[in-house]
């Protein structure tokens, strides 16, 4: 499984935009990148996924570069909601493949 | 996204007896559903994969014995903690995945584990 790095922590303010990227160099053919967040004591929470080029939903944009050993959660205009703990994970889970390794995550600190 | 259940959210137990945790896929057919322990402050660390109908797959250093999962069906797997001790204290997550059209897993909201 590909392994994850990002950074342990980041700050920011009320209106901000927030990028959080992550490096995953051993990226499989396979692999989409799934990003989750996960508030203290519940479960992690689905946020995007992609596997090349740019992705966009209601809360987020996922930007992959063509090599795909990167890639980069972008957050809009967070809010102090937005605290809580962002994970950047490689694999796929389709048809009972291996279960997703977490990394230490990036702890993303909203500030007025 | 697809909805996971996990019940109960808490609980408290006595060292020694036994707890069971279960996880449900409420709106499509989880064909893999995968537990996860997270200690305060860290990440989460997978336990076991288990897919329906098979006995489950367990990380090196989870003892199956103590650690019971089945997975009876394609929207329900279940955890059982055997002969709890203080030191099985800990948030247990389950994750589902399968026949939603995509790669990605969802999760529980997770159970707090307190053994006394």
């Amino acid at each position: 499984l590909a392994k994850t790095t990002q950074p342990i922590s980041m700050d920011s303010y009320e209106g901000q935009e927030v990028n959080i990227t992550c490096s995953h160099n051993n990226i499989a053919t396979n692999d989409y990148i799934t990003w989750y967040q996960q508030f203290p004591s519940q479960g992690p929470r689905f946020i995007i996924q992609g596997y090349k080029t740019k992705v966009t939903n209601e809360v987020a944009s996922l930007f992959i570069p063509a090599d795909r050993k990167s890639s980069t959660l972008s957050l809009p205009r967070v809010s102090l909601s937005d605290t809580a703990v962002y994970y950047c994970l490689v694999g796929d889970m389709r048809g009972g493949a291996d279960g997703l390794t977490f990394g230490k995550g990036t702890h993303l600190i909203i500030q007025p | 996204g697809a909805v996971v259940s996990q019940h109960p959210s808490r609980v408290i137990c006595k060292s020694g007896t036994s707890v069971k945790i279960e996880c449900r896929s409420l709106d499509f057919q989880a064909t893999t559903m995968f537990w996860y322990r997270q200690f305060p402050k860290k990440s989460l660390m997978l336990m076991a994969t288990s897919n329906e109908g098979s006995k489950a797959t367990y990380e090196q250093g989870v003892e199956k014995d103590k650690f019971l999962i089945n997975h009876a069906s394609l929207t329900l797997s279940t955890l059982t903690v055997t002969s709890a001790h203080p030191e099985d204290s800990s948030f247990y997550i389950c994750s589902a995945s399968g026949v939603t059209g995509g790669p990605e897993a969802f999760f529980g909201q997770g159970t707090r584990l307190t053994v006394v």
